[in-house]
């Protein structure tokens, strides 16, 4: 059975850092393309950004404008683990991030997320 | 970057009936559309890939078409476990994106 599992989420001033992990299992991590996606109180999803697995790309990541810059996404394949460490938070970074597996350009499946509230 | 329209934002519909949702993209992504269907306070949850390919465990009356900018979901007979809110998403380049959503709200 395929689970994910975030864990991170917390109270945090304007300006600060944060660092999200994401636990998947059931499946192949090394060979898997993550994303995060988030979705602010009350409103849609906003899609985050991904990373590649390192065999078939490098581990190269992308990322949505309004974090790029000061969100990065790193996985350590050794644990299992993702990552998303974001640093300068603003307050409309409020909202649950979630990870997921995107397999074969869809997010196939997702955890329950986490929640990141940024506010002083 | 590549924007997703939903229509409508909001529809009311009542059991048994038939409800089509579209989404439209700013420019053309082949067939490169997720549909994913979302409860309130839960995760988001795979429909629909690349446009037309029910995601395994998905009930059949979910059916996806479209390709180029415009896109249809279909429900055949809303059950009561559908009421929800529906997003589209695009896959064909980032930054990936997705619709605003469709909230299906009980007639």
């Amino acid at each position: 059975e395929v689970q994910l599992v975030e864990s991170g989420g917390d109270l945090v001033k304007p300006g600060g850092s944060l660092r999200l992990t994401c636990a998947p299992s059931g499946f192949t991590f090394t060979t898997a393309w993550m994303s995060w996606v988030r979705q602010a109180p009350g409103k849609g999803l906003e899609w985050v950004g991904r990373i590649k697995s390192k065999k078939d790309g490098g581990g190269a990541t992308d990322y949505a404008a309004p974090v790029k810059g000061r969100f990065t996404i790193s996985r350590d394949d050794s644990k299992g683990t993702l990552y998303l460490q974001m640093n300068s938070l603003k307050p409309e970074d409020t909202a649950v991030y979630y990870c997921s597996w995107y397999y074969y350009n869809r997010e196939a499946y997702w955890g329950q997320g986490t929640l990141v509230t940024v506010s002083s | 970057d590549i924007q997703m329209t939903q229509s409508p934002s909001s529809l009311s519909a009542s059991v048994g009936d038939r409800v089509t949702l579209t989404c439209r993209a700013s420019q053309s992504i082949r067939t490169y559309l997720n549909w994913y269907q979302q409860k309130p306070g839960k995760a988001p949850n795979l429909l629909i890939y690349e446009a037309s390919s029910l995601q395994s465990g998905v009930p059949s009356r979910f059916s996806g078409s479209g390709s180029g900018t415009d896109f249809t979901l279909t429900i055949s007979s809303l059950q009561p476990e559908d009421f929800a809110t529906y997003y589209c998403q695009q896959s064909y380049s980032v930054p990936l994106s997705f619709g605003q959503g469709t909230n299906l709200e009980i007639k």
